[in-house]
């Protein structure tokens, strides 16, 4: 299973961009990363995926490395409501299953 | 609202006591799964669908756990003689059959076992 590593926790300001780090050096080459992110007492809500080409879309961006055993989320502006647990996760390909690790619990000072 | 929807959304129940709860994915996606998380903790894999049939089932679904998906819509998730450690919120996601399409998520199904 592709096992990912993350902080647990990272502070950030309101409006100032937040990069978020996830290591996923066993990922297989065919599993795509993808990034979730929940909030208390709901269900996680996804964020952006990609496979080898950064990616963006209205809520990040997602940067992976060339080796694609990293990746970071990029959060251009931080708000309030992106105060949450974000996951990264290997997913796709032959593996069928989304394996969560603790996740990175984003908090964003006003 | 088009999107995964789980009923009920909260559960008492005595131990000892079946639950059952029910899941209806977004219409066109034929992928089905159901994960559990516990207080702090990610969500952990339980089941997958690929329409009606169950693909793959996690060592952490113990014989009181079924799940079923008739005719590949909704689904249910069936809970025998429950046990406080079965407590959490139980997630249910749905997907269409591309490789690593976005996976949508309910709002999950909690459940208290007193």
């Amino acid at each position: 299973d592709a096992k990912t590593t993350q902080p647990n926790s990272m502070e950030s300001n309101e409006e100032e961009p937040v990069h978020l780090p996830c290591n996923h050096s066993t990922i297989s080459g065919t599993d795509y990363i993808h990034w979730y992110r929940q909030l208390p007492s709901q269900g996680p809500e996804y964020v952006i995926h990609g496979l080898t080409s950064n990616v963006n879309n209205r809520m990040a961006s997602l940067a992976i490395a060339e080796d694609r055993k990293s990746s970071t989320l990029i959060l251009h502006r931080a708000t309030l409501r992106d105060a949450a647990v974000y996951y990264c996760i290997g997913f796709g390909g032959n593996n069928r299953k989304l394996i969560w690790g603790l996740g990175t619990s984003l908090g964003v000072n006003p | 609202d088009t999107g995964v929807s789980q009923d009920p959304r909260h559960k008492i129940t005595k131990r000892g006591q079946n639950v059952t709860f029910r899941c209806d994915p977004i219409s066109e996606h034929n992928r089905l799964y159901w994960y559990r998380q516990t207080l702090g903790q990610g969500p952990e894999f339980l089941t997958y669908f690929q329409n009606e049939a169950q693909l793959e089932k996690s060592r952490l679904l113990s014989d009181r756990f079924s799940a079923e998906r008739p005719k590949g819509s909704f689904s249910t998730l069936e809970i025998q003689r429950t046990e406080q450690g079965d407590s959490a919120m139980y997630l249910c996601a749905s997907s269409m059959e591309v490789s690593g399409n976005t996976i949508y998520f309910g709002e999950g199904s909690w459940l208290t076992v007193v």
